[in-house]
């Protein structure tokens, strides 16, 4: 089974830090995904990136940025963390194809920022 | 383009009764449908995957879902609800050469013992 880790499940931060949230999947995928998901938004694309050093925006990048440095691992950084960013965050991955590839994801990390 | 809608953001049923939570979605493109259910404090699992094959798809837990092109639907059926079936369901599409996802609102489902 594919196996999503993101590294934290709860997290705390204040207004204005650098927060760094982490995911690492184990089965060679070559894409990976983050949204944000909030009640009766569904969930929303920030980034995602298909190939290492390789990312594209998606639907509200805003306020976020991100890393791949490593196939396995993903990254997403809230540059100046703001109370709006408050959210439950996933991390997904995909083998590349023509869009019949299903995501695998992560339990989630819920932000809290205060 | 693609775009989904959950039509109904909860929905409640008795242990036992029929479900059936509905999609409709549009696309510019040959579409790929998806359903993930996601239950509390976990990530979403996929439950079901069109791929234009088979217009009945069947997937785990005893869920299935039909892909209507006319009515450019794809809703998610079970014949009997149980308990374990309480979750949130969301609906997700993508098209032919595209590598994301996008997803309708969810919808939320109670069974009633």
């Amino acid at each position: 089974d594919v196996k999503v880790t993101q590294s934290s499940r709860y997290l705390v931060k204040r207004t204005g830090e650098k927060v760094f949230l982490e995911c690492v999947q184990d089965m060679d995928h070559e894409n990976m995904f983050w949204y944000r998901q909030d009640p009766g938004l569904g969930l929303r694309l920030i980034y995602f990136s298909y190939d290492v050093k390789m990312k594209e925006k998606g639907d509200i990048p805003e306020g976020y940025s991100v890393s791949r440095e490593k196939k396995e691992r993903f990254s997403l950084i809230l540059e100046s963390a703001s109370t709006n960013q408050t959210s439950m965050y996933l991390c997904a991955s995909s083998l590349a194809g023509g869009g019949n590839q299903p995501q695998h994801f992560g339990d989630g990390t819920r932000l809290s920022i205060l | 383009a693609q775009s989904v809608t959950q039509l109904g953001s909860h929905v409640s049923v008795s242990e036992g009764a029929l479900v059936l939570l509905r999609c409709n979605y549009s696309s510019s493109v040959p579409p790929y449908l998806f359903w993930y259910v996601q239950y509390p404090n976990k990530g979403l699992q996929l439950l079901l995957k069109y791929t234009s094959a088979a217009t009945l798809v069947k997937g785990i837990n005893g869920f299935e879902a039909e892909f209507k092109k006319s009515e450019t639907s794809f809703h998610l059926t079970k014949p009997s609800a149980h308990m374990s079936d309480a979750a949130e369901y969301f609906c997700a599409v993508t098209g032919q050469g595209a590598q994301k996802l996008v997803f309708g609102q969810g919808t939320r489902l109670t069974i009633n013992p």
